[in-house]
């Protein structure tokens, strides 16, 4: 079975940019009918979508968050990482990277990284 | 404000069953069948419940249920266990857009 095993900080200074990768184990990021994503969860607080990646290299974007993300992959090391440029404090959250698979006809998010809690504070 | 919109809190008794809504628009839950349940319980990482509105992955118990109708999706328990005790999130997938999850429904088993 697949695993993800995430890597970055868990504190970050504000204004700084927050980095996170995830190393995908057992599988591989380059099959076709899957993507690659990150969501987050604020202490207390509900599932925020971020992003994600797939195969083919199209990305799509959380809107809100849009003008301070990258998500980017190298598929030599089989990872894919998230960049998040001039945080807050509201970016403080356990942050989640995720496979998802769509086909066509079908669509699911079923593995998902033991999540990082990154804390944006001075 | 969450795209999906749930209840926050739900409950009832072992034995008894809970249906939790979860309610979109034309262009998402009731354009497409890519509805997606996780349970979360405290302190872990959110668990796939129920896929492409009705389909259980290998594992989850038949107690679980998903069903849609119109923009709502729901999730139904039946026979509560206290292990259900947790929360439950929707999602929507569209493609080539954002993902949408709705804000999290409190299941408490009395």
């Amino acid at each position: 079975q697949v695993q993800l095993l995430q890597s970055g900080p868990g504190l970050v200074k504000p204004s700084e940019t927050l980095s996170l990768t995830c190393s995908v184990y057992r599988g591989s990021i380059t099959v076709d009918i899957f993507y690659w994503s990150w969501i987050r969860q604020p202490a207390g607080k509900g599932l925020e979508w971020i992003g994600r990646i797939e195969t083919s290299g199209s990305i799509t974007y959380n809107p809100s968050l849009r003008s301070r993300l990258t998500i980017s992959r190298d598929t030599s090391k089989n990872e894919f990482s998230l960049r998040l440029r001039s945080v807050t404090a509201a970016d403080t959250a356990v942050y989640y990277c995720t496979r998802g698979w769509f086909t066509g006809g079908s669509n699911g998010m079923d593995v998902l990284g033991p999540g990082t809690r990154v804390t944006v504070s001075s | 404000q969450s795209a999906l919109t749930q209840p926050a809190s739900v409950s009832g008794s072992p034995g008894q069953s809970i249906t939790i809504s979860c309610t979109g628009t034309s262009s998402d839950i009731g354009a497409y069948n890519y509805v997606s349940w996780y349970q979360q319980h405290p302190g872990k990482v959110p668990k796939l419940m129920t896929y492409d509105v009705t389909t259980r992955p290998s594992g989850v118990s038949n107690r679980f249920s998903g069903s849609k109708s119109g923009n709502t999706a729901s999730l139904t328990i039946s026979g509560l266990q206290a292990e259900d005790e947790a929360d439950y999130y929707c999602s929507s997938y569209k493609p080539g857009s954002p993902m949408l999850f709705g804000g999290g429904t409190k299941l408490t088993v009395l």
